[in-house]
């Protein structure tokens, strides 16, 4: 069965540095989507992509942030300048319709910003 | 008031019992609602997707919406240990595309 997957399943950095966050989403999916979720809180919305461009931004997805396909089967979620409370667990998803159709999760980035 | 309530648990109960879940909301032109289920630092996965009012039934998990309400349930029959995980119910806002999550239920199915 098709699924989404991320790299790395844990990232570790500094705070200030960069770090870039890799899914590959189910392969005929042309909307893709981040989601955040800080440790015991609920998964928010970051951001939606399809056919190359943002379609929807959240709050929270501000200017440290971007999301970029650089080829046909990645997806990738920049944080430029890393904060302490950027650390937690960032999921990407994908589906094929957008709008109303479910959505596919992967396993997560956990991101430990030190 | 938040968009998405749902009772944090955690829920504990015996093998085989009948579980239910909830989730308020407050924006009555959500249409669509799903229910994920999700194990400790994994992803969500989906369980049930409705767009209308009723029950919706598959195998041992059945969904329930009532709009007029404005809230949703999961049944779980005949739970068993591997039902032990953070249940997030979700719904789609009007004219968006992302999904608005619940903070999610914690279950733990005792064997």
């Amino acid at each position: 069965e098709p699924e989404v997957t991320q790299t790395p399943s844990h990232q570790v950095t500094q705070m200030g540095q960069e770090v870039i966050l890799r899914c590959v989403p189910i392969s005929n999916h042309l909307y893709f989507y981040w989601y955040r979720q800080i440790l015991g809180q609920k998964v928010e919305f970051l951001v939606s992509f399809y056919n190359n461009e943002i379609s929807e931004k959240s709050e929270i997805f501000d200017d440290q942030f971007s999301v970029e396909r650089p080829d046909g089967s990645n997806f990738t979620l920049k944080i430029r300048s890393t904060k302490l409370e950027d650390s937690a667990m960032y999921f990407c998803a994908s589906n094929d319709r957008g709008g109303t159709d479910t959505q596919y999760f992967g396993p997560g980035t956990r991101l430990t910003v030190l | 008031q938040k968009e998405v309530e749902q009772d944090p648990g955690p829920l504990s109960v015996p093998e085989g019992a009948i579980v239910s879940l909830n989730c308020t909301y407050s924006n009555s032109a959500f249409q669509y609602f799903m229910w994920y289920r999700q194990y400790s630092r994994k992803g969500p996965e989906l369980l049930m997707y409705t767009y209308s009012s009723g029950n919706k039934e598959d195998g041992r998990f059945t969904a329930q919406v009532d709009k007029s309400s404005k809230y949703i349930s999961l049944f779980i029959r005949d739970s068993q240990p591997s039902d032990s995980a953070t249940y997030l119910c979700a719904m789609i806002p009007p004219r968006g595309q992302n999904f608005v999550f619940g903070p999610g239920t914690r279950l733990s199915v005792l064997p």
